[in-house]
């Protein structure tokens, strides 16, 4: 079956500590996004990208990273200037008019 | 820069009662809308869209949406909610190259 994998499922990172988180998906889509939610807040665009090795700023792109070498993988980074990064993280992907596909998410605490 | 505005952050609702959530949103031009539903524990998943013709959209499950251009509304109902639809509903609006806007969302515990 064609989808989004997002892993780890759960991942614990220490203050300081730059983390990966993995989004890989086999729907052949071009583009694919990353959203972080957060509790009464919904989901904000971090990254996107709408092709290979080209992406954009979401909204709350301060204290990430990401990169988009291949169409199936758009892994992101937490990097240690994050100030808030406990949160949930999706991924998604889309491709023209058909709506979003989203993974199942990465939880993300800060120990 | 466009925004969704969902009102209602928790509604609880007994079986069978009738169901409408609302949705606006800030921007002038042509829009998409959807209205996504996650399951505790699960995947985001779509529950309707809409892109042109019929204001009257009609989902998976039984829900259904209108659009309202002069209102610039994309309101959630359904007629009739089970346990089983007790979820966190997000609104959302994609106004340019396929980028999705989210609205808060809306938790919905229905009590049997």
């Amino acid at each position: 079956d064609g989808g989004i994998t997002q892993s780890p499922k759960y991942l614990f990172r220490k203050e300081g500590q730059n983390v990966t988180l993995s989004c890989e998906q086999n729907l052949n889509h071009d583009a694919m996004y990353w959203y972080r939610q957060d509790p009464g807040q919904g989901l904000r665009l971090i990254y996107y990208s709408q092709i290979v090795n080209d992406f954009q700023k979401g909204d709350i792109a301060e204290g990430y990273s990401v990169s988009r070498e291949k169409k199936e993988s758009f892994p992101l980074t937490v990097t240690s200037a994050q100030k808030n990064p406990t949160a949930f993280y999706l991924c998604a992907s889309s491709s023209g008019d058909r709506g979003y596909t989203f993974g199942s998410g990465t939880r993300l605490t800060v120990v | 820069a466009q925004s969704v505005s969902q009102h209602n952050h928790h509604v609880i609702l007994s079986e069978a009662a009738s169901l409408e959530l609302g949705c606006n949103y800030s921007y002038g031009g042509t829009v998409n809308l959807f209205w996504y539903v996650q399951y505790p524990g699960q995947h985001l998943q779509l529950l309707l869209k809409y892109f042109s013709g019929d204001p009257l959209v009609k989902g998976i499950k039984g829900f259904e949406a209108e659009f309202i251009k002069s209102k610039f509304s994309f309101n959630l109902r359904k007629p009739s909610v089970q346990w089983s639809d007790t979820a966190e509903y997000f609104c959302a609006v994609n106004t340019g190259f396929q980028k999705l806007v989210f609205g808060t969302g809306t938790r919905l515990l229905v009590s049997p």
